[in-house]
């Protein structure tokens, strides 16, 4: 079975601090993602990865960087993080790279971290 | 840029009984994939069934079918013999069949299940 972890299941910060959250999977899959879900905007999508320190940013990539030095890691950043940043954040991985887009290779998700800022 | 519409921020049912979750898109491609994920309560976001654009025949698995209606742009999810297990928030996605990201999915805002005993 596909496994997707994140580092914490919750999070509390300060405003202004620097977060990382963390996600690991452990399927040698080539992609990864990650997701802010908030009540009635349903998930949005950050950055995503589709290969070791590739990267391209995703709908809502403002205040949020993202850091892919080794495959089965994917970190997200809150350079500062902020109190409208407080949300439930999940990670996600597919297998293929960019040559292959079938409807098979679905997204296997990550338990959720849920951060508030304060 | 696509969009992904769920009207109904809640919808329940009774154990045993059927239930449909409305999910309409806004897209400009004719190829496409579309998606139901199930996010049970505190549990991981799991996929429940997906549907190619090009395929006219509706998905189904097992308790769990679609009603794909292209033209319409319309995709929604029949529970079946609801359990409750069942109980969940759903989330309809759609992803393009081009390269436009690696697999971007765009989620609706989704539809909490609630199954009553």
């Amino acid at each position: 079975d596909v496994k997707v972890t994140q580092s914490s299941r919750y999070l509390v910060k300060r405003t202004g601090e620097k977060v990382f959250l963390e996600c690991v999977q452990d399927m040698d899959h080539e992609n990864m993602f990650w997701y802010r879900q908030d009540p009635g905007l349903g998930l949005r999508l950050i950055y995503f990865s589709y290969d070791v320190k590739m990267k391209e940013k995703g709908d809502i990539p403002e205040g949020y960087s993202v850091s892919r030095e080794k495959k089965e890691r994917f970190s997200l950043i809150l350079e500062s993080a902020s109190t409208n940043q407080t949300s439930m954040y999940l990670c996600a991985s597919s297998l293929e790279g960019q040559g292959f887009r079938g409807p098979e290779d679905e997204q296997y998700f990550g338990p959720g971290t849920r951060l508030t800022v304060t | 840029a696509q969009t992904v519409t769920q009207s109904q921020p809640e919808m329940s049912v009774q154990e045993a009984e059927t239930v449909t979750l409305s999910c309409t898109y806004d897209t400009s491609e004719s190829d496409y994939y579309l998606f139901w994920y199930k996010q049970p309560p505190s549990r991981q976001m799991i996929l429940v069934i997906r549907q190619e654009a090009y395929k006219q025949q509706n998905a189904t698995e097992n308790r769990f079918s679609v009603n794909f209606q292209k033209a319409a742009k319309s995709f929604s999810l029949k529970i079946s013999d609801s359990q409750l297990g069942d109980a969940a928030m759903y989330f309809c996605a759609y992803r393009s069949s081009f390269y436009q990201g690696a697999q971007k999915l765009v989620f609706g805002q989704g539809t909490r299940l609630t199954i009553n005993p």
